[in-house]
């Protein structure tokens, strides 16, 4: 069975710190990728990064950086300088297989930035 | 090109009513799924389409039916609503072995 934690409820921050959000998953599948969505207060899931199992490669796009360490079965997310902008829930996905049977979320992480 | 849109936005229905959310993609992808999200639960998979005129269950399809009979669109059904469906639903759509790309959502309430 596939299974994504986000042990993380809620994350409150005063603006400009960094915060990570910790993401762990189990998986019997050799190959799989895994996500980060964003849910900001209107309600939409923003695509943020996807990674695949082969590729462990960490990750950094602006503010954003993720690590991807198998070992750990970990996939984390670092937001450098945090801005207000940044308040959302964030969410862990995992995908096996063939995609078929959708994504396996973790329950999210509400972030706060605060001014 | 407008991605993945769901019709309603809102809904309240009353207890027994029925429904159906429809999604629709621009994006010519095979594969449509629908998730309901729900407090301290995240999404969880309710139905899925890997093509048109197939369906298959997810994690929770009690009380729902699906129906793809045109690539672009995938219906969500509620024959006999109860409050425990009372969610917001999400659609999305992918290509194979791709990240799934998400409609807006609809918020239901059933009263």
């Amino acid at each position: 069975a596939q299974k994504v934690t986000q042990a993380q409820t809620e994350i409150s921050v005063v603006e400009k710190e960094d915060v990570t959000l910790d993401c762990v998953y189990e998986t019997r599948d050799t190959t799989y990728y895994l996500f980060w969505y964003k849910q900001p207060p209107s309600g939409e899931l923003v695509f943020l990064i996807r990674r695949n199992s082969f590729d462990e490669q960490n990750e950094i796009s602006g503010r954003y950086s993720w690590n991807f360490q198998k070992s750990t079965s970990s996939f984390n997310f670092t937001i450098t300088a945090s801005q207000v902008v940044d308040s959302a829930v964030y969410f862990c996905a995992l995908w096996s297989g063939g995609g078929a049977d959708g994504l396996t979320f973790g329950k999210g992480t509400h972030l706060i930035i605060q001014p | 090109n407008a991605g993945v849109t769901q019709t309603p936005k809102f809904r309240v229905l009353k207890t027994g009513q029925s429904m159906t959310l429809l999604c629709a993609q621009d994006m010519n992808h095979e594969y449509m799924y629908w998730y309901r999200q729900d407090p301290g639960m995240g999404l969880r998979l309710i139905h899925y389409s890997v093509g048109e005129g197939t369906t298959a269950k997810g994690e929770v399809p009690d009380g729902y039916n699906v129906s793809r009979l045109k690539k672009q669109n995938f219906l969500l059904g509620l024959e006999s609503a109860a409050p425990s469906q009372t969610s917001v639903y999400f659609c999305a759509s992918s290509s194979q072995r791709a990240t799934q790309y998400f409609g807006p959502g609809t918020r239901l309430t059933v009263l």
